[in-house]
């Protein structure tokens, strides 16, 4: 298995509505990773996960909450959405957090629509 | 801040067309990653280079590293309607403040017309 699955691949929340995103890899990588990116721009780090420890953090809102139930589930809790949190939301994973001469794999996305 | 400068931004070429892409950083990288995007999907990765002065090859694709680490190139040869998409580069660190973390270029948009 060499893929990373995140599910759903479409979402439509209310600014009131609680809401998770999963995403699963099966490669035995030990770092995962949560990006958001908007159209036509470059993914933006939000949060790292290193041997199921939260690593990094980059000063994302606390309406995301991310989760690492263990070394193959990483899931982003959302709650209280502000419409320009609107986008795709990208689950990626690698062997190690120093990404040195690994690359990374990501899933498909999220797509994340705050009405 | 690590900073990497991809252009250009945009590029509209004709099949069987080559192209180079451009990604420069005052900064040195552990190593640099090339991924490819389509619209609704997350980015594959290509090839990442490692030594400096490094040079890969992908079929029609050729990476190169530069021999300071700071720098990489993308050509492509005989574009084909299948190559078009969005090219991201990324630089990664091994350790100190930024572990863990790809540093993106601001992507280049590749449409290749019939």
């Amino acid at each position: 298995d060499t893929e990373v699955t995140q599910t759903p691949k479409h979402l439509v929340m209310g600014m009131t509505n609680k809401k998770s995103l999963k995403c699963e890899q099966h490669m035995g990588h030990r770092a995962m990773y949560w990006y958001k990116q908007k159209a036509k721009k470059p993914p933006e780090l939000m949060f790292v996960y290193s041997y199921e420890k939260l690593s990094i953090n980059e000063s994302v809102p606390s309406r995301f909450s991310p989760e690492c139930p263990n070394s193959s589930l990483l899931n982003l809790h959302l709650h209280a959405l502000q419409p320009e949190d609107s986008a795709l939301y990208l689950c990626a994973s690698s062997p190690a957090a120093s990404g040195s001469n690994y690359g990374y794999t990501f899933g498909s996305g999220t797509r994340l629509t705050v009405v | 801040t690590q900073l990497l400068e991809q252009s250009p931004q945009f590029l509209s070429i004709q099949e069987g067309e080559n192209l180079t892409v451009y990604c420069n950083s005052s900064s040195v990288f552990s190593s640099l990653q090339w991924y490819r995007q389509e619209p609704g999907e997350g980015p594959v990765l290509l090839v990442t280079v490692v030594t400096g002065g490094e040079v890969k090859k992908l079929k029609r694709l050729t990476f190169q590293f530069g021999d300071a680490r700071k720098d990489s190139s993308l050509h492509i040869t005989a574009a084909q309607t299948g190559d078009t998409g969005l090219y991201l580069c990324a630089g990664a660190n091994a350790g100190g403040t930024s572990y863990g973390k790809l540093t993106f270029g601001q992507g280049t948009i590749l449409t290749v017309h019939p």
